[in-house]
């Protein structure tokens, strides 16, 4: 069955250093997302992107991240200065197209900013 | 702003016994998902619910949704120690690029 993958599964950081954390799509997916997760906390939406450009961003969302498909198959999210508060799980997801309704999640990158 | 509230958040369960856990959001949507996760681990699809009156079910687990009291509900039936997770709903913004909006979740502790 096809599944969405991240790397790294945990990557530790200093504060204000940049990260990259890549997600590789399911094969024909069209949508995808970065939801993040504080430990012990609920999952909030980051950011959508859709057709090369972000079609919605929450607030957390702040000039500090950017998001990417810069090989038309890696998804990518980078967090330019670290904070410590940026400590969290980092989940991708993508879904197929407009119509179709679920999101299929990846297992996640917890990053740590030491 | 979509609110999404789920109790209890947390649900401490004899094996064998009934329990439900409890969504409500706060503007109208006709999508509606529970997911769970283990520790350390992602969210695991459960249910999509996509209309008013549905319901599924798998198992133990039985989900449904009202979307007029914009309430659903997830069902567990006979706890077993397997289902020890965090539960949560999460409503999808038709609107706003289909992101999803998650309740607080719900831990539950299934103890023999």
């Amino acid at each position: 069955e096809p599944e969405v993958t991240q790397t790294p599964s945990h990557q530790v950081t200093q504060m204000g250093q940049e990260v990259i954390l890549r997600c590789v799509p399911i094969s024909n997916h069209l949508y995808f997302y970065w939801y993040r997760q504080i430990l012990g906390q609920k999952v909030e939406f980051l950011v959508s992107f859709y057709n090369n450009e972000i079609s919605e961003k929450s607030e957390i969302f702040d000039d500090q991240f950017s998001v990417e498909r810069p090989d038309g198959s890696n998804f990518t999210l980078k967090i330019r200065s670290t904070k410590l508060e940026d400590s969290a799980m980092y989940f991708c997801a993508t879904k197929w197209d407009g119509s179709s309704y679920e999101q299929y999640f990846g297992p996640g990158t917890r990053l740590t900013v030491t | 702003e979509l609110k999404v509230e789920q109790n209890p958040l947390f649900l401490s369960m004899q094996e064998g016994k009934n329990y439900t856990i409890y969504c409500n959001y706060s503007t109208t949507s006709d999508r509606l998902y529970w997911y769970r996760q283990d520790p350390g681990k992602s969210l695991e699809s459960l249910f999509v619910l996509l209309s008013n009156g549905a319901v599924k079910q798998e198992g133990r687990l039985m989900a449904s949704l009202d979307t007029k009291a914009r309430l659903s509900t997830l069902h567990i039936t006979a706890a077993v120690h397997d289902l020890s997770a965090t539960y949560f709903c999460a409503v999808d913004e038709l609107a706003a690029g289909n992101k999803l909006t998650f309740g607080g979740g719900t831990r539950v502790l299934v103890k023999p």
